[in-house]
């Protein structure tokens, strides 16, 4: 697998269920993000990690809780979501500075259906 | 926090046509991305480019930063090069993306 990997492409959840979204990376990179993209608006940043550490929360509900148990490696759990969640979620990686990101590169992304 | 707004939001061209793309944004920024999202979704990179002046193939990009502005120029346009384009900015983990240019090459 070479880049950034998503899995799964597709997720069809009921309001009640608990699932996860799963990205992957083969870059060599220390920061991950995630985006949620939600039709007629901009890409939202979710959640920013480098090095292990969560760097950035842009006021997301509880609902989505991050994990990043390694740099190569980023989950986003769900929980009791609501229909207006369903979007596209992206994942990105890109090396990290101390003055902000070089380079983002995306994957593929997970569409989500909350019913 | 940081403003970014595309320009034109919609454009059709006949394939073989020119056409510019503009970013603006409302602060000073440590770096700026240019990506094509194709019909599936996926976003390609395009152009890294926090200042200057780059090239790929048809594809160019020029960023001045003091003027807080970045264009992105399609030339020859081909059917592929249809999809969305969003210039995306980073202050410091403030990363944000404008709406995004929606670009029909029709053949």
């Amino acid at each position: 697998e070479t880049g950034v990997t998503q899995t799964p492409r597709h997720l069809v959840m009921g309001m009640t269920n608990k699932k996860s979204l799963k990205c992957e990376q083969h870059l060599g990179h220390n920061a991950m993000y995630w985006y949620k993209q939600s039709a007629k608006k901009p890409l939202e940043l979710m959640f920013v990690y480098s090095l292990e550490e969560r760097v950035e929360n842009n006021s997301v509900p509880s609902r989505f809780s991050p994990e990043c148990p390694n740099s190569s490696h980023l989950f986003l759990h769900l929980h009791t979501l609501q229909p207006e969640d369903s979007a596209l979620y992206l994942c990105a990686s890109s090396q990290d500075s101390k003055t902000g990101t070089y380079e983002q590169y995306f994957g593929p992304g997970t569409r989500l259906t909350v019913t | 926090g940081i403003q970014v707004e595309q320009s034109p939001p919609d454009l059709i061209l006949q394939e073989g046509a020119n056409s510019t793309l503009r970013c603006n944004f409302s602060d000073s920024v440590n770096n700026l991305q240019w990506f094509h999202q194709n019909p599936w979704g996926q976003l390609i990179n395009l152009f890294y480019i926090p200042s200057g002046t780059k090239q790929n193939g048809r594809l160019s990009a020029t960023t001045v930063a003091t003027e807080r502005y970045s264009l992105l120029y399609i030339s020859s346009s081909q059917t592929t090069d249809s999809g969305v384009y969003f210039c995306q900015v980073d202050s410091s983990y403030k990363l944000i993306f404008g709406s995004g240019t929606r670009l029909l090459v029709r053949p």
